[in-house]
């Protein structure tokens, strides 16, 4: 079966320090892996998805993430944190996508807070 | 299209009683998610729609929950006799076909007293 693993429930970054938020899933078949944010009280944005093209994948808002296969992770990466990040991140994966999205597994989140 | 809208955004009941939330989608989508996030947690599926057929329903969906989308457009989420534990925000979206991208709703967030 399929799931995500997030390490960190909580993260804390400087403005303008690198935020870096971690993420291994577990997937019998290759997956598709997403990445989404939520501001408080507001439903999910995608930031970015990787669907076996680049592992390298850039998303919204200067986000990017790399998929490491041997790793099983996909860590979501911001050279530099600005105050308008502080939100809860989710990972998700869906292993394939023909099934639409019922079938993405979401983590359970990772609260980025950014000290000025 | 101003994306899709969920109403209402809060809801608190006493436990034993009825509710329903609606979700209204961006026009032309014609899939359309449920999905439960309680706190902590991320968003787990709770059913979906393809234009007014209910495709797919989770094991989370008790007896007590259901779910319409009569015309293919917008679909309500009912609860019957609620209970403490279905308290949680209750999100809804919609995609166009199977892998674009879905968008959320800003969720209605329900609180059984």
């Amino acid at each position: 079966a399929q799931s995500v693993t997030q390490l960190g429930s909580h993260v804390s970054v400087s403005e303008g320090a690198l935020v870096l938020l971690r993420c291994n899933y577990s997937s019998s078949v290759p997956p598709y892996l997403f990445w989404y944010v939520q501001y408080p009280n507001q439903g999910l944005q995608l930031l970015l998805k990787y669907t076996s093209a680049a592992t390298l994948v850039k998303g919204i808002n200067g986000f990017e993430a790399e998929f490491k296969k041997s790793e099983t992770s996909f860590h979501l990466t911001k050279p530099s944190a600005h105050m308008s990040d502080a939100a809860e991140y989710f990972c998700a994966v869906s292993e394939g996508f023909s099934g639409g999205y019922q079938k993405v597994t979401f983590g359970t989140g990772t609260k980025l807070q950014v000290i000025p | 299209d101003t994306g899709v809208s969920q109403n209402p955004r809060h809801k608190i009941t006493k436990r034993g009683q009825n509710v329903t939330f609606r979700c209204d989608p961006i026009s032309e989508h014609n899939r359309l998610y449920w999905y439960r996030q309680t706190l902590g947690q991320g968003p787990e599926f709770l059913t979906y729609f393809q234009n007014e057929a209910q495709l797919e329903k989770s094991r989370l969906l008790s007896d007590r929950f259901s779910a319409e989308r009569p015309k293919g457009s917008f679909s309500t989420l009912e609860i019957q006799r609620t209970e403490q534990g279905d308290s949680a925000m209750y999100l809804c979206a919609s995609s166009s076909t199977v892998n674009t991208e879905a968008f959320f709703g800003q969720g209605t967030r329900l609180t059984v007293v």
